[in-house]
């Protein structure tokens, strides 16, 4: 598997706090991806880096920032979290080449906004 | 809107029997697609992919099909197992036209596969 790791794995938290989510990885890749999961909407993009400091955002992106300091490092952050905000948040990372644009998923962030 | 989708969200097999898991596409710049299982609680893996110069791809009891004419692309599995039930991703890779996508995928909704057995 993939070195990647997620934390938390499991938050509850109030509506109006703000929440970071970490992605860590050991591949040394240079894409590293946030995605929403939801029931009946697939894993939709928030936002994604394509080197230290290059962000860009997804088709989802409202409501969330992120920060990439390291190349090993994407930060997710929630400055005030909203009730539609609960989901299973899942990183990514690749190393798209000529053949291949494969990601690797982590195991997951299990939000929970009340 | 979403260019990827699913033709049943839903497929129900008995053990040993093969799968067929569908999926169309609207995009004929996508260049790129790619199959994944998730299994409950768990991310997403990699299964197989193809290029869209490529019209069948086989792995290990999996092949991939990939029809441009109709935008179609297929997951069978064969011999389908226990171990197989899990929810199947197709995605999709569209060139932007400038020769760039910074590898962004575009996921369809998802088939929940069962096997029976």
């Amino acid at each position: 598997d993939a070195g990647i790791t997620q934390s938390p794995r499991h938050k509850v938290t109030e509506t109006g706090t703000p929440v970071t989510l970490r992605c860590h990885q050991t591949e040394n890749h240079r894409y590293m991806y946030w995605y929403r999961q939801d029931p009946g909407h697939g894993l939709r993009l928030i936002h994604y880096s394509y080197g230290v400091k290059d962000t860009d955002k997804g088709e989802v992106s409202d409501g969330y920032s992120v920060s990439r300091s390291k190349t090993e490092d994407f930060l997710l952050t929630l400055e005030s979290a909203t009730s539609s905000q609960t989901s299973v948040y899942f990183c990514a990372i690749s190393e798209p080449g000529v053949s291949s644009y494969e990601q690797y998923f982590g195991p997951g962030t299990r939000l929970t906004v009340t | 809107g979403e260019s990827v989708g699913l033709h049943l969200p839903t497929l129900s097999v008995q053990e040993g029997d093969n799968s067929i898991i569908n999926c169309a596409y609207s995009n004929s710049a996508s260049d790129y697609f790619i199959w994944y299982k998730q299994e409950s609680g768990k991310g997403p893996q990699f299964i197989i992919d193809i290029r869209s110069n490529m019209d069948k791809r086989q792995g290990q009891r999996v092949t991939v099909l990939l029809n441009k004419t109709v935008k179609h692309l297929s997951l069978q599995i064969a011999a389908t197992q226990p171990g197989d039930s899990a929810v199947y991703f197709c995605a999709e890779n569209m060139a932007n036209g400038r020769g760039s996508t910074l590898g962004r995928l575009y996921f369809g909704r998802g088939t929940q596969l069962t096997v029976w057995p």
